[in-house]
């Protein structure tokens, strides 16, 4: 495997379930990324790691819950969302944490919550 | 507010040139980022400018204005494969990504 990956790909929960996604990076980037992208709306960052630690998180609901367990793999871990929730998860890495170096995407996994 | 603009799509020809443009009003600058993303696959990486002027790479060019809080992406020869979302970010003064909503290109034989 190469660059980020992450699985599921697509995934389609009730409101009542418990789900993760997951993502790995094999760049050997010490900083990752959650954001969330809806049609028609700008990418929304949901968490950063650096270093394995928590460094940003923007607001996100408590139903939204991270995990970054080495510097290699993060999950995000999905509990009593909402309809409105429904929206591609798309991970991300850097070296270097900030907003100058390229960031490596993942193909997403498409969520869709009933 | 922090705010990014750029057009919601544009039609262009295949070979013709087309422009994209994004303006920006953020809390401070580092630099500018576009982003390619083709539909149902992961953004990549086009351009990062921080200096004013015009950086090129084959086909793409990005411009940036940091007095006008303006910048545009020029796509030259334009391929079929071309047919994407171009994403426009600033970095703020924290070094936040701050993301426009893209502009969905479509190219025409």
């Amino acid at each position: 495997e190469t660059g980020v990956t992450q699985t599921p790909r697509h995934l389609v929960m009730g409101m009542t379930n418990k789900k993760s996604l997951k993502c790995e990076q094999h760049l050997g980037h010490n900083a990752m990324y959650w954001y969330k992208q809806s049609a028609k709306k700008p990418l929304e960052l949901m968490f950063v790691y650096s270093l394995e630690e928590r460094v940003e998180n923007n607001s996100v609901p408590s139903r939204f819950s991270p995990e970054c367990p080495n510097s290699s793999h993060l999950f995000l871990h999905l509990h009593t969302l909402q309809p409105e929730d429904s929206a591609l998860y798309l991970c991300a890495s850097s070296q270097g944490q900030g907003g100058y170096n390229e960031q490596f995407f993942g193909p997403g996994t498409r969520l869709t919550v009933l | 507010g922090q705010n990014i603009d750029q057009p919601t799509e544009m039609t262009a020809t295949e070979g013709a040139i087309v422009q994209i443009n994004c303006t920006y009003q953020t809390s401070g600058f580092n630099g500018l980022f576009w982003y390619q993303q083709h539909a149902g696959e992961a953004p990549t990486f086009l351009s990062y400018n921080v200096l004013d002027g015009l950086e090129e790479k084959g086909r793409f060019s990005s411009f940036l204005s940091r007095s006008k809080g303006y910048s545009y992406l020029l796509l030259k020869e334009l391929q079929m494969k071309d047919s994407a979302s171009y994403l426009c970010a600033v970095s703020d003064s924290n070094y936040q990504l701050i993301w426009g909503a893209g502009t969905k290109l479509i190219i025409k034989p």
